[in-house]
């Protein structure tokens, strides 16, 4: 079974960097899947950041782009969000999660972490 | 800037059915916008329902279908039981970037 779990810093303070890394169990992140971050504003929706091919092909929300960075590291099996300048408009619940080839979905998710921007 | 849009709200009776769309700004949905559907209960995390317009996991409930109806995506729930109230939200796929609908909190009363 695949599980997914993030970790990182729960507060950020404002015009600094939000680091989280998620490490990946059940499955290898070389195999053919993306790897995304999803957030959700507390009483909120849910916003796609971006995600990343396990080639490092990487996809941004054209709104955070210029401040988002997704990475992955094959030796530790784990990604990572980097997100720059941040303000209070990004404290969310961050979640990462595996996303199948071929549109075949979203079905794994990490249990999410709070990042308190303030 | 591409906006997705579902009903904030709906309201269905135990054993009654109801359909949740999902529109897109720039025109109708089709299946090359590879809809998701996904459930999420209070304090929990969001749970796969539906991929690729009308593609169930192994976990989704029978009663839960996706389709496309009038030039949106579609999460029809038949038979609704108590444990359906939820948020549910859409998600569409635009060549390099996905995006999510504002969700619909489906209340059963």
């Amino acid at each position: 079974q695949v599980q997914l779990q993030e970790s990182g810093p729960g507060l950020v303070k404002p015009s600094g960097t939000l680091s989280l890394t998620c490490t990946v169990c059940g499955d290898s992140i070389t195999y053919d899947n993306w790897w995304s971050w999803v957030r959700q504003p507390p009483g909120r929706g849910l916003e796609w950041i971006g995600e990343i091919s396990h080639g490092g092909t990487t996809k941004y929300n054209p709104s955070l782009k210029s401040r988002v960075t997704i990475s992955i590291d094959k030796s530790k099996n784990q990604f990572s969000l980097r997100l720059t300048s941040v303000t209070a408009a990004d404290t969310a619940v961050y979640y990462c999660v595996r996303v199948l080839t071929a549109f075949q979905g979203f079905p794994n998710w990490g249990q999410g972490t709070l990042v308190t921007v303030s | 800037q591409t906006v997705v849009t579902q009903e904030p709200s709906l309201t269905v009776s135990p054993g009654g059915t109801v359909t949740l769309t999902c529109a897109s700004s720039t025109g109708a949905v089709t299946s090359d916008y590879s809809p998701n559907w996904f459930q999420q209960k209070p304090g929990q995390t969001p749970r796969a329902l539906v991929y690729s317009t009308s593609n169930k996991h192994s976990w989704t409930p029978a009663r839960f279908s996706g389709s496309l109806l009038g030039g949106k995506a579609a999460l029809t729930l038949s038979n609704v039981q108590p444990e359906d109230e939820a948020a549910y939200y859409c998600l569409l796929y635009y060549g390099d970037s996905w995006v999510f609908g504002g969700g619909t909190k489906l209340t059963v009363l």
